[in-house]
């Protein structure tokens, strides 16, 4: 089984619409992050969580918000879906042990369409 | 504030032929280094890491990175590339201040042909 998963894969929605995306991990990591993929553009960071009671903003968390409901779920929500958060969005963990310099894992992705 | 350039957005090269794929950084402080590699359809992995230490990094598959503290880079190269090494490479930075944070470039796309 992969050790972060994201629900759903693919999701088309409309204009206005309210989504979330789901993020779960069995790594038993404390960091958790999000982001989104646009061609030509890399991953930017939307948010980023230390522990269940610690989530910052990231660089481009404008029209997002984000729960942290356990160590191992991370969900992100689009309160009022627009066509340009049409993306490809990235969960990923890591862990604490070796300090700043632990690897990201990341999700397999979900891909957003907003009509 | 930290940057990352990925100078080739996209590199066409044949089989069994060397690559090389460009990254530079941006930082006023000390940075640990990363290379992920991105496969069709699927989420990113580590490709390799620099931390400290030596400067040059190998990865189990062959690639190769060097860190150029003068030059600010930390290129990805592979002597001989596969088929199978068709993906996005993805360059990242994370500083040493505790943030935990990664600055991502914009990718560059290998794609080899037969």
């Amino acid at each position: 089984d992969a050790d972060v998963t994201q629900t759903p894969r693919n999701r088309i929605t409309k204009t206005g619409k309210r989504i979330m995306l789901e993020c779960s991990q069995t790594k038993g990591h404390d960091r958790m992050y999000w982001y989104r993929q646009d061609p030509g553009l890399g991953l930017r960071l939307i948010y980023y969580s230390f522990d269940v009671k610690d989530i910052n903003k990231g660089e481009i968390s404008d029209g997002y918000s984000v729960s942290r409901q356990a160590q191992a779920k991370f969900s992100l929500s689009l309160e009022s879906a627009i066509p340009n958060q049409t993306a490809l969005y990235f969960c990923a963990t890591s862990g604490t042990d070796r300090g700043p310099y632990n690897e990201q894992f990341f999700g397999p992705g979900t891909r957003l369409t907003v009509l | 504030a930290q940057s990352v350039t990925q100078l080739d957005s996209q590199v066409p090269v044949f089989e069994e032929a060397p690559v090389e794929l460009r990254c530079n950084y941006s930082s006023s402080v000390s940075v640990y280094l990363f290379w992920y590699v991105q496969y069709p359809n699927q989420g990113l992995q580590l490709l390799l890491k620099y931390l400290s230490g030596s400067t040059l990094v190998e990865s189990i598959n062959g690639f190769e990175a060097e860190f150029n503290k003068s030059q600010t880079s930390f290129h990805l190269r592979k002597p001989s590339v596969h088929i199978s090494d068709t993906a996005e490479y993805f360059c990242a930075v994370s500083d040493h201040s505790g943030t935990y944070k990664y600055i991502f470039g914009t990718g560059t796309r290998l794609k080899v042909l037969a």
